[in-house]
């Protein structure tokens, strides 16, 4: 697509649940990277995929964070037994080859609040 | 592991003010990203600097890349009101694989008319 694509752009959900966030990135590139934002806070690394594979995936805070990525495009980042503190906007990039340098580009984030 | 740190955390100007945002890394950067990021949006490319004591200008946007290339500055002249968001610097490192970027806090502009 023209852009990074996220749904769904906003989640409430409640303590204890599951929650599955969907990023589809810009058409061909191959790098795809999460990260996590709190409220009046930085980004947070949390993931890095190269292809369907993640050589980095030294950011995810728990266990109960996993991620995957298929066919080289769309990923998904999966929040198990979800806790208040993972309230955040969960934010996907993507880069056209994932080398230093590459220019990274944001989608406009999933609002995830856990009640 | 690395650590950017950026200051200061708030800055807040009368329309026309020059504004300044410096960012510093622990560790040599291989380059480093500025982004904007407006209330309630998400961070925006501004612009990338990749060598020793690089400077780039957009428009009223000065942005330079320290000697050492561990530190570098955004300097906003004549600030507007459409200048409102918050501006992250992020940097690079060959020893990041994938060309993952450490971010650092941010800097809030506010813009008062």
């Amino acid at each position: 697509g023209a852009g990074v694509s996220q749904s769904p752009s906003n989640k409430v959900t409640e303590k204890g649940k599951d929650v599955e966030l969907r990023c589809d990135p810009i058409s061909g590139h191959t790098a795809l990277y999460w990260y996590r934002q709190s409220l009046g806070q930085g980004l947070e690394f949390l993931i890095y995929f190269q292809g369907n594979s993640a050589p980095d995936k030294s950011g995810l805070p728990s266990d109960r964070f996993s991620a995957e990525r298929t066919g080289g495009s769309v990923s998904t980042l999966t929040i198990q037994r979800t806790q208040q503190e993972d309230s955040a906007v969960y934010l996907c990039a993507s880069s056209s080859r994932g080398l230093p340098g590459n220019t990274i580009y944001f989608g406009e984030g999933s609002w995830l609040t856990v009640v | 592991g690395q650590q950017v740190m950026q200051i200061p955390q708030y800055q807040h100007v009368q329309e026309g003010e020059d504004f300044t945002t410096y960012c510093n890394s622990s560790t040599t950067l291989s380059n480093i990203q500025w982004y904007k990021q407006r209330p309630g949006g998400h961070p925006v490319f501004l612009i990338q600097l990749v060598k020793s004591g690089e400077v780039k200008k957009q428009k009223r946007l000065t942005f330079q890349f320290g000697e050492a290339k561990k530190n570098s500055s955004l300097h906003i002249t004549a600030t507007q009101t459409t200048d409102v968001g918050t501006y992250f610097c992020a940097g690079g490192s060959i020893y990041n694989q994938g060309g993952k970027l450490i971010f650092g806090q941010g800097t809030e502009l506010s813009v008062k008319p």
